[in-house]
């Protein structure tokens, strides 16, 4: 498996609470990437980061922030959780091998449930 | 934007038979296409990947093949085995690696 770490592996919440899961990785990769699964809807990207301070919106971004301070680290913040953030995390992270995309690599995930 | 279709959602085989999953994408821009599988309780796990410059790739029991064209890429497994029930998602590739999904296929192999 890839080094990827998250944490909390499970977390229940209460409706308006601040929320922050980590992903942490040893693969000294580029990009990180938050995702979030829900039956239907397969894997959607909330926000993902290039680099060291630089991030970026994905197509699921309102209610999320980010942040990554160091390379290893990629934190993913719900500002005041909502029902509608139920929901299983995932990150992942991709090396940069020259042009062209290459292969991202999942971490175990985070079941948050927000009451 | 990039959008990615994926059937059948439902795929159940005999043990020994062929499975077959189809996706198609919007982008042409898309040029990687990588095939995850995930079983219960964990996180997607890369399976079998192509790129745009490639039609077709192999691994073992498993093959992908890419038709740009008609911009649709497909997941052949052959010899199933009760071992390869899972879910499985297609992916399709943007800028800075972003992946976007299909929304996934339920393989069940009965043996």
């Amino acid at each position: 498996d890839a080094g990827i770490t998250q944490s909390p592996r499970h977390k229940v919440t209460e409706t308006g609470t601040p929320v922050t899961l980590r992903c942490h990785q040893t693969e000294n990769h580029r990009y990180m990437y938050w995702y979030r699964q829900d039956p239907g809807h397969g894997l959607r990207l909330i926000h993902y980061s290039y680099g060291v301070k630089d991030t970026d919106k994905g197509e699921v971004s309102d209610g999320y922030s980010v942040s990554r301070s160091k390379t290893e680290d990629f934190l993913l913040t719900l500002e005041s959780a909502t029902s509608s953030q139920t929901s299983v995390y995932f990150c992942a992270i991709s090396p940069t091998r020259g042009q062209g995309s290459t292969e991202a690599f999942f971490g175990q995930g985070t079941r948050l449930t927000v009451v | 934007g990039e959008n990615v279709e994926q059937h059948p959602s439902t795929l159940s085989v005999q043990e020994g038979d062929s499975a077959v999953i189809k996706c198609t994408y919007s982008d042409s821009a898309s040029n990687y296409f990588p095939w995850y599988k995930q079983e219960l309780g964990k996180g997607p796990q890369l399976i079998i990947d192509i790129r745009s410059n490639v039609g077709e790739k192999k691994d073992q029991r498993i093959a992908v093949t890419l038709n740009k064209t008609a911009k649709h890429f497909s997941l052949h497994i052959t010899e199933t085995q009760p071992e390869d029930s899972a879910v499985y998602f297609c992916a399709a590739s943007l800028l800075r690696n972003k992946l976007v999904f299909g929304a996934g296929t339920i393989l069940r192999v009965k043996s």
